[in-house]
């Protein structure tokens, strides 16, 4: 069965540096990776996903995430933090069988210091 | 933003009476899907759907079920809501339910069971 690790609840960067959000996975098959944003109060927002080719995905607002089959991981990154980057990120694996199913990470808390 | 909307947004009830979560959609998509977050434990998939009166249940589906008379419309019912059943619900929507789609969510409804 598939699963999702994310490594920490709560990170927190200072404005201007650099975002590491860790995610590890668990699958049989290759899998399909996603990076969905929640901001306060509202629904979450697709960042990027992972299906075939590259393994470096761009996704919106500056974020990037590199597949790495070797260390099952999608660990995702900005460059450097915004004020507005504050947020809840969630990592979520589709499942192999039926319509598609999205396993979810715990959820990573990013707080931006000023 | 997909047209996404769900009602109510807050509710609060009692242990023991009937709950039912509407979700509704413009944007004409096949799958719809009821999820609930909790801290620590990401979002869970209650039950979806992958057509009109064509549902399943997710991994979390003990103590509710689901109807689907019209593309547009997705609802959740709780028979009799427990404390435990606590929690923000998320409706998301999907345009073919392959595993590399990105889902929609729609804003969810912060429901409290007392």
């Amino acid at each position: 069965a598939q699963s999702v690790t994310q490594l920490g609840s709560h990170v927190s960067v200072s404005e201007g540096a650099l975002v590491l959000l860790r995610c590890n996975y668990s699958s049989s098959v290759p899998p399909y990776l996603f990076w969905y944003v929640q901001y306060p109060n509202q629904g979450l927002q697709l960042l990027l996903k992972y299906t075939t080719g590259a393994t470096l995905v761009k996704g919106i607002n500056g974020f990037e995430a590199e597949f790495k089959k070797s260390e099952t991981s999608f660990h995702l990154t900005k460059p450097s933090a915004h004020m507005s980057d504050a947020a809840e990120y969630f990592c979520a694996v589709s499942r192999i069988q039926g319509a598609q199913k999205l396993v979810f990470g715990q959820g990573t808390r990013l707080t931006i210091n000023p | 933003d997909a047209g996404i909307t769900q009602s109510p947004r807050h509710k609060v009830t009692e242990t023991g009476t009937p709950v039912t979560l509407r979700c509704h959609q413009t944007e004409n998509h096949r799958y719809m899907y009821w999820y609930r977050q909790d801290p620590g434990h990401g979002l869970r998939l209650i039950h979806y759907s992958y057509g009109v009166k064509d549902t399943d249940k997710g991994e979390v589906s003990d103590g509710y079920s689901v109807s689907r008379s019209k593309t547009e419309d997705f609802l959740l019912t709780l028979e009799s809501a427990t404390s435990s059943q606590t929690s923000v619900y998320f409706c998301a929507i999907s345009e073919a339910g392959g595993r590399t789609d990105t889902q929609y969510f729609g804003p969810g409804t912060r429901l409290t069971v007392l």
